[in-house]
């Protein structure tokens, strides 16, 4: 059972560079999230998507983008790497439904220098 | 906009020591988590609390959702260190679509 992968584990990026953050999951399942958690703080919610093709704003949307092309993937985009970006990354889906628990992935440790 | 808030932030307590967490959370909703995340993990799933007067336990740790006083409780019983890590509630909202809003986190330190 693999669920929610995420790749990569760890990343350094310059000022100004751009990088995609991977997500998949094997669940089949319609929603997925990005949140980022800052050291020592809680998760804040980036962007959450319901389904293929359908994406939309959480709480920090600012300087990142994603896509949902397909069920299994939701890619984060940073663009123009700052600072304030350095963060870990997790990424989790669920199913549709009252009862769906959210599983995440192991996480994305990134540093913006 | 949906606000969560726990406490305390920090607990150090003894072992064999009961201790309860409190997540108080800002609108209506009837679907509560319990997450337990260890240093430089991802995080682990402990509880879903899917209605009023909902009430899991699973070892140590007993959480419960009273929704009309939008609070939710984590409370430990004889703890031990093994039960170190942050502990984090989280509220789900589904107002057109499902989003999991996260309370503050509470670190837990058990002392030998």
């Amino acid at each position: 059972n693999a669920g929610v992968t995420q790749t990569p584990k760890f990343r350094i990026l310059k000022i100004g560079q751009s990088m995609t953050l991977q997500c998949t999951q094997d669940m089949n399942h319609n929603y997925m999230y990005w949140y980022r958690q800052d050291p020592g703080m809680g998760l804040k919610l980036i962007y959450y998507s319901v389904g293929a093709g359908i994406t939309d704003k959480g709480e920090v949307p600012n300087g990142y983008n994603v896509s949902r092309s397909t069920t299994e993937d939701f890619p984060l985009r940073l663009e123009l790497a700052a600072p304030s970006q350095t963060s870990v990354y997790f990424c989790a889906s669920k199913t549709r439904g009252d009862t769906g628990e959210l599983f995440f992935g192991e996480g994305s440790r990134l540093t913006v220098l | 906009e949906l606000k969560v808030e726990q406490n305390p932030l920090f607990l150090s307590m003894q072992e064999g020591k009961n201790y309860t967490i409190y997540c108080n959370y800002s609108t209506t909703s009837d679907r509560l988590y319990w997450y337990r995340q260890d240093p430089g993990k991802s995080l682990e799933s402990l509880f879903v609390l899917l209605s009023n007067g909902a009430v899991k336990q699973e070892g140590r740790l007993m959480a419960s959702l009273d929704t009309k006083a939008r609070l939710s409780t984590l409370h430990i019983t004889a703890a031990v260190h093994d039960l170190s890590a942050t502990y984090f509630c989280a509220v789900f909202t589904n107002f057109g679509n499902e989003k999991l809003t996260f309370g503050t986190g509470t670190r837990l330190t058990i002392i030998p």
